[in-house]
């Protein structure tokens, strides 16, 4: 089944504690994109990769790392976790580097809580 | 990026269709019609897009209005399934980014 497969679904961590979320697509896509969800705020993107190696900032990239070293994974990273990264956090990938006439495929999301 | 306008919320009966409007009076040529739906606790999920023409699929039709300044996604017959936010979001061809708003939040009543 083509699908996203973001891990873990549930994350509860301590402040500076350094953590990773994996993200990982079976649909040889190129595009790849990290978002995170917050009340009244909507999806906003976090980091977003055109294809291996070639990463950008999105609108809300502070604290964030990401690595795109093979094609089907692109892990986020928060070296220092702090309380106002807690948040809902979804992986996207899209066939082509270009968007428009492409949709994208979301994970079902990582609920990140930090104390 | 072109901006959309959606209702917050609507509320339909179950088997009957839904008529979900959208705005987007600042639409360029090149900008594709997305839309997305986000059921409870799982990730936003591509319903349909199109760029001029009305679209069908197996999930939902896509009507374009002929000057692109709105748009209508219709199902055909509501399902509590269906219950949703739906998000009509414009992409345009070199894009590296999908911008939410807050979407339409549909209520199926049984």
């Amino acid at each position: 089944e083509a699908q996203v497969t973001q891990n873990p679904r549930y994350l509860i961590t301590v402040t500076g504690k350094k953590l990773t979320v994996t993200c990982s697509q079976n649909m040889n896509h190129e595009y790849m994109s990290w978002y995170r969800q917050d009340p009244g705020l909507g999806l906003r993107q976090i980091y977003y990769s055109m294809n291996v190696e070639a990463t950008d900032k999105g609108d809300v990239p502070e604290g964030y790392k990401v690595s795109r070293k093979e094609k089907r994974n692109f892990p986020l990273i928060l070296e220092s976790p702090s309380p106002n990264q807690t948040s809902l956090y979804f992986c996207a990938s899209s066939p082509y580097r270009t968007g428009g006439n492409y949709g994208y495929t979301f994970g079902s999301g990582t609920r990140l809580t930090v104390v | 990026d072109a901006k959309t306008t959606q209702p917050n919320s609507m509320e339909s009966n179950e088997e009957e269709p839904v008529h979900l409007p959208c705005n987007h009076s600042t639409i360029s040529g090149t900008d594709y019609i997305h839309w997305y739906r986000q059921l409870p606790s799982q990730g936003p999920e591509y319903v349909i897009h199109g760029l001029t023409s009305n679209v069908n699929n197996r999930m939902a039709s896509l009507a374009i209005a002929e000057d692109r300044k709105s748009s209508t996604l219709i199902l055909h017959r509501a399902t509590l399934r269906d219950a949703a936010v739906y998000y009509c979001i414009l992409s345009g061809t070199g894009a590296n980014n999908l911008f939410f708003g807050t979407g339409t939040r549909l209520t199926v009543i049984p």
